[in-house]
Parts: structure tokens; C-alpha cells; sequence
């Protein structure tokens, strides 16, 4: 069965200093990949998905992910953050044709000043 | 303002009194879906609807009901609420269906307490 791994519960880092998510998923066939993130008290939404293509994928607010087929994994990467990407990360798949989008558990984004 | 709208936003009720959560979308959108949030397990679906009059189950549908007579309507029943349904809700559309890689839109939640 697909199924969507997230390998930090939660990340804490100072502001301006790189972050990375993890991501890895599980599917022998192709699939379609998703990060969403959650602000306090707010709906998810999409900050970028990776269809096809280049497997660098450039989102909003300054993240970007990186396709890896043989690793099986959408790490979700950002520069330099600032205090408002304080927010739950989910990644997500879906096998390409398939309805059941997966989830992964959510990583908990702290920036500390 | 294209949005998904639930409600209510929060809602406390007993075991066994059935309630229902609205969903509605203004953008014309095919797909919809119901998920579950707690913590630890990421969101888990309950239902979706592909178009009007079809619907089908997600991982978790026990205890939940759900109807689409609209396009843009997409309501969440609990026809008899239990403990264990204590949780984070939400819904969210689709202008296509989620096997062709389209965006979720998703409402602002609704947190259920069942006592």
C-alpha cells in the first residue's frame, strides 16, 4: 500500500539559518508529489507539487523540493526562514490515475529569533 | 473570493446526537473530499465525490455519512456521534479529480468535541 513518511515530528531553527524537510514515500509505480502547509488555525494549503519534468520544484514563499526517484523521497528545502514559515508541513502523494491522496503525519516548523 | 466554506467552525456535542458539517465551494469544482486531522497521523480521508450523485469511501468512513445532491454542497453527516470522533475536520475541492495531480483547496476546519 502507498504510503507517506515524514521523518521529523518536529524542527526547530533559528531565523535565517536553511531548513530541510523530510519526505519519503513508498509506491512502485509513479506518482504524484505534494507539500501543503498549515498556518495556525487555518486550512492547508499548496506551496508546490511536482507532476513531471525538472525535478527541482520551486513553491511559494521561497521553498522549493527535489524529486528523488531511486531514494523514493520529496525533501522540502527553504534558504533562509523567516518567523511566518512558523507553520505544520505536509507532504503528500498519489499514485498518477488514483483518488487516495496520502499523507504524510506532519513536521511542526518552529523559527526561534 | 474563490473559498471553500465550512460550518460550524467549532462544536461541542454528546454520544448519539447526530449533526451534520456543510461544505460548500464557489468554484465550481468536480472533486470533493473530507478529512480527518489528529495529531500524529497527518489527515486521513473519509469520503470524496467525484461529481454530483457519486461518492465514494476514503481510509476511514466508519461512522460517517455523506451526500452530494449539488455540485457545490458536500455536507459531512454524523448520523451518531461517538468519543472517538473527537477531531480536527476538513474539506476541500478540486477542479479535477486528484488522480490527474490537481490542487486541493481546502476550508478553514471545523473542531468537533463528542462527549
Amino acid at each position: 500500500a502507498q504510503s507517506v513518511t515524514q521523518l521529523d515530528s518536529q524542527v526547530p531553527v533559528f531565523e535565517e539559518a536553511p531548513v530541510e524537510l523530510r519526505c519519503n514515500y513508498s509506491s512502485s509505480v509513479s506518482v504524484y508529489l505534494f507539500w501543503y502547509v498549515q498556518y495556525p488555525n487555518q486550512g492547508l494549503q499548496l506551496l508546490l507539487k511536482y507532476l513531471s519534468g525538472s525535478t527541482l520544484v520551486k513553491g511559494i514563499n521561497g521553498f522549493e523540493a527535489e524529486f528523488n526517484k531511486s531514494q523514493t523521497s520529496f525533501h522540502l528545502r527553504k534558504p533562509s526562514v523567516h518567523i511566518s514559515d512558523t507553520a505544520e508541513y505536509f507532504c503528500a502523494a498519489i499514485i498518477q490515475g488514483a483518488q487516495k491522496l496520502v499523507f504524510g503525519q506532519g513536521t511542526r516548523l518552529t523559527i526561534n529569533p | 473570493e474563490a473559498q471553500v466554506t465550512q460550518n460550524p467552525r467549532y462544536l461541542i456535542t454528546v454520544t448519539g446526537k447526530k449533526l451534520t458539517v456543510t461544505c460548500s465551494q464557489n468554484m465550481n469544482h468536480e472533486y470533493m473530499s473530507w478529512y480527518r486531522q489528529d495529531p500524529g497521523l497527518g489527515l486521513r480521508q473519509i469520503y470524496y465525490s467525484m461529481n454530483v450523485e457519486v461518492t465514494d469511501k476514503g481510509d476511514v468512513p466508519e461512522g460517517y455519512k455523506v451526500s452530494r445532491k449539488e455540485k457545490r454542497n458536500f455536507p459531512l453527516i454524523l448520523e451518531s456521534p461517538s468519543p472517538n470522533q473527537t477531531s480536527l475536520y476538513f474539506c476541500a475541492s478540486s477542479f479535477r479529480g486528484q488522480g490527474a495531480g490537481g490542487e486541493l483547496f481546502f476550508g478553514e476546519g471545523s473542531r468537533l468535541t463528542v462527549l
